[in-house]
């Protein structure tokens, strides 16, 4: 059972454009959402994160936003830069004390800009 | 500051042979992983230390062995190699902060014949 769904394998904007990579969850006992970026034949790398106590988080043209009640995360990259194409995860991490230490991960979508 | 490493960086192996992964980290991290990606799979948990001595399995554990012999390493082992372990394995470590983040390792890609 996929407790991270990112249902968009990919995604195509153009340069200047908004880009919006969402992701759904179906463990409400998430208390951490994570993004993660991964360029080809590299690892992935910390991108933005949020709280399940806030609806959103911003740093620079990246912003992350959170509905619980949905269970259902985005991120927005405005404006998007063809540097910027790769491929997103998103992530979430357990309340429990165990699961704490580990993050499910979704499949990722592969986000291209276009110049 | 090297952050994470990993060796090799590319393998082949045939079916059956046995080789370890090393990870290696510089930051002093408590906690290590080892992920597994696979094409349309995301990455998926194979096993995982919170300390030095201690591991614990992930989501595919079955196949792989891990030693956490000294706090800075994590080495991942396949004793006996099948063409269905062929992927791309990331290493990740963090702290013990609870916002923490993985910080993840280039990759290996391995190819099992």
């Amino acid at each position: 059972d996929q407790q991270v769904k990112q249902n968009s394998p990919s995604l195509s904007v153009q340069e200047g454009r908004i880009s919006i990579l969402n992701c759904d969850y179906t463990n409400s006992m998430f208390d951490y959402f994570l993004w993660y970026k991964k360029y080809p034949a590299e690892g992935p790398t910390f991108l933005i994160s949020i709280s399940s106590i806030k609806d959103k988080n911003e740093d620079g043209r990246f912003t992350v936003f959170l509905n619980k009640s949905a269970k259902h995360l985005s991120l927005h990259i405005v404006p998007s830069q063809p540097g910027d194409s790769a491929v997103y995860f998103c992530a979430a991490r357990g309340l429990s004390g165990g699961s704490n230490y580990k993050l499910t991960f979704g499949k990722g979508t592969l986000l291209t800009v276009n110049p | 500051n090297a952050g994470v490493t990993q060796t090799p960086k590319f393998r082949v192996l045939k079916t059956g042979q046995s080789m370890t992964l090393l990870c290696a980290q510089d930051m002093n991290h408590e906690y290590m992983y080892w992920y597994r990606q696979d094409p349309g799979m995301g990455l998926r948990l194979i096993h995982y230390s919170v300390g030095e001595g201690t591991t614990a399995k992930g989501e595919v554990p079955d196949g792989y062995n891990v030693s956490r012999l000294k706090k800075q390493n994590f080495l991942l082992g396949l004793e006996s190699a099948a063409p269905s372990q062929t992927s791309v394995y990331f290493c990740a470590s963090r702290t013990t902060t609870r916002t923490d983040t993985q910080y993840f390792g280039p990759g290996t890609r391995l190819t099992v014949l």
